[in-house]
């Protein structure tokens, strides 16, 4: 079954470390996401990359990075400089071409920074 | 600045009746809407979406109506069953939904449907 993969479901680290949240899909998808989801809120976009070896900014970036070496993979990496950091992380995929093909999300990563 | 609202925090319904949730954005770029469902713990998955050119898509129990010179759209589920019972967030996209993950989410509405 092809469908996107985030691990762990729950993470805990300590004020200070960097911490990297993976996510895999083998949806052979070229377009891949990172949301974050905070109570009460809708999920705002903190980076994206269309193609392999390239990304952008979302609207919510600082503090965060990214890589995109494989079409696979799409690992996000919460920095020191996130200033609020506990949230429910998603990620997200899409063909990113026709307007038929919706946003395939992950399960979720569930971080707690204390 | 929330391009795009959803004001009611949640909705409860009897079984069998309607649940009509609804949305307002104030892009008037935005020229795509979806909506998505998510259960607790878990990803969203798509639902329903509705491009600007039409004001009313209908797949099975779910219909989305959109009003564009109200800037509003609204999701309709008839009948409501308990299994619909989740969070249902409003989404929207420019650029003719080609930038398609770029998308602009409401606060999600929490649907309860009771037997």
């Amino acid at each position: 079954d092809g469908g996107i993969t985030q691990s762990p479901k729950y993470l805990f680290r300590k004020e200070g470390q960097n911490v990297t949240l993976s996510c895999e899909q083998n949806l052979n998808h070229d377009a891949m996401y990172w949301y974050r989801q905070d109570p009460g809120q809708g999920l705002r976009l903190i980076y994206y990359s269309q193609i392999v070896n390239d990304f952008q900014k979302g609207d919510i970036a600082e503090g965060y990075s990214v890589s995109r070496e494989k079409k696979e993979s799409f690992p996000l990496t919460v920095t020191s400089a996130q200033k609020n950091p506990t949230a429910f992380y998603l990620c997200a995929s899409s063909s990113g071409i026709t307007v038929n093909s919706p946003l395939h999300f992950g399960n979720g990563t569930r971080l707690t920074v204390t | 600045d929330q391009q795009v609202k959803q004001n009611s925090p949640s909705l409860s319904v009897q079984e069998g009746r309607i649940s009509i949730l609804n949305c307002d954005y104030t892009n008037s770029m935005f020229d795509y809407f979806l909506w998505y469902k998510k259960y607790p713990a878990e990803g969203p998955t798509f639902l329903i979406s509705i491009s600007s050119i039409k004001d009313k898509n209908e797949d099975g129990r779910f219909t989305v109506f959109l009003n564009k010179s109200a800037k509003h759209l609204s999701l309709h589920i008839v009948p409501s069953q308990p299994g619909d019972s989740a969070v249902y967030f409003c989404a929207a996209s420019a650029n003719g939904g080609t930038s398609y993950g770029k998308l602009t989410f409401g606060q999600g509405t929490i649907l309860t449907v009771h037997p």
